[in-house]
């Protein structure tokens, strides 16, 4: 079955403390991006990967970092999170046609 | 980059009744999508609109791309209680880039 893993589902954590949310995509897809969903802001793109070893940013990236070592995963790590991190974040893998497949979503609160 | 206008942000509906969003850009798109997202879950691909003009239904829900390619519409006929969530369209720019729409949250009563 075709699927986006993200992991965690739920996290709360403390200002300052990093901390990374896994990604990984069974599709064999080359694009990955993840995405920020904040009330009335729809989807903000964080950083995007077009391949292994190629990252960019996208409209949202300050805080963030991400890498992109296997083809599969592209984690999304947050070096020292602050409270306007707190957010709804999505992993979405892109097939050729530009079909997003999305995870489940992280909801992460920094307090 | 591209931008693109979603409007309403919220609407509400008896059920039975007809829903539409809109998505509106100053520029040419070269193409559009909608997503939607139950409460709770995450955004699913409904479609994909490239052509002038193009009209496309699934069961209830017609899409259409605008003749100018500027903007795009989803239709709700006969709302039901499975149509609750947010509808998004998305552009897809160079590098497979998506560029979400603010999202339409809507509400069915029952």
């Amino acid at each position: 079955e075709a699927q986006v893993t993200q992991n965690p589902r739920y996290l709360i954590t403390v200002t300052g403390k990093k901390l990374t949310v896994t990604c990984s995509q069974n599709m064999n897809h080359e694009y990955m991006s993840w995405y920020r969903q904040d009330p009335g802001l729809g989807l903000r793109q964080i950083y995007y990967s077009m391949n292994v070893e190629v990252t960019d940013k996208g409209d949202v990236p300050e805080g963030y970092k991400v890498s992109r070592k296997e083809k599969r995963n592209f984690p999304l790590i947050l070096e020292s999170p602050s409270p306007n991190q707190t957010s709804l974040y999505f992993c979405a893998s892109i097939d050729r046609n530009t079909e997003a497949f999305f995870g489940q979503g992280t909801r992460l609160t920094v307090v | 980059g591209q931008q693109v206008m979603q409007i309403p942000q919220y609407q509400h509906v008896q059920e039975g009744e007809d829903f539409t969003t809109y998505c509106n850009s100053s520029t040419t798109l070269s193409n559009i999508q909608w997503y939607k997202q139950r409460p709770g879950g995450h955004p699913v691909f409904l479609i994909q609109l490239v052509k002038s003009g193009e009209v496309k239904k699934q069961k209830r829900l017609t899409f259409q791309f605008g003749e100018a390619k500027k903007n795009s519409s989803l239709h709700i006929t006969a709302t039901q209680t499975t149509d609750v969530g947010t509808y998004f369209c998305a552009l897809s720019g160079s590098a497979r880039q998506l560029t979400f729409g603010s999202g339409t949250q809507l509400t069915v009563l029952p």
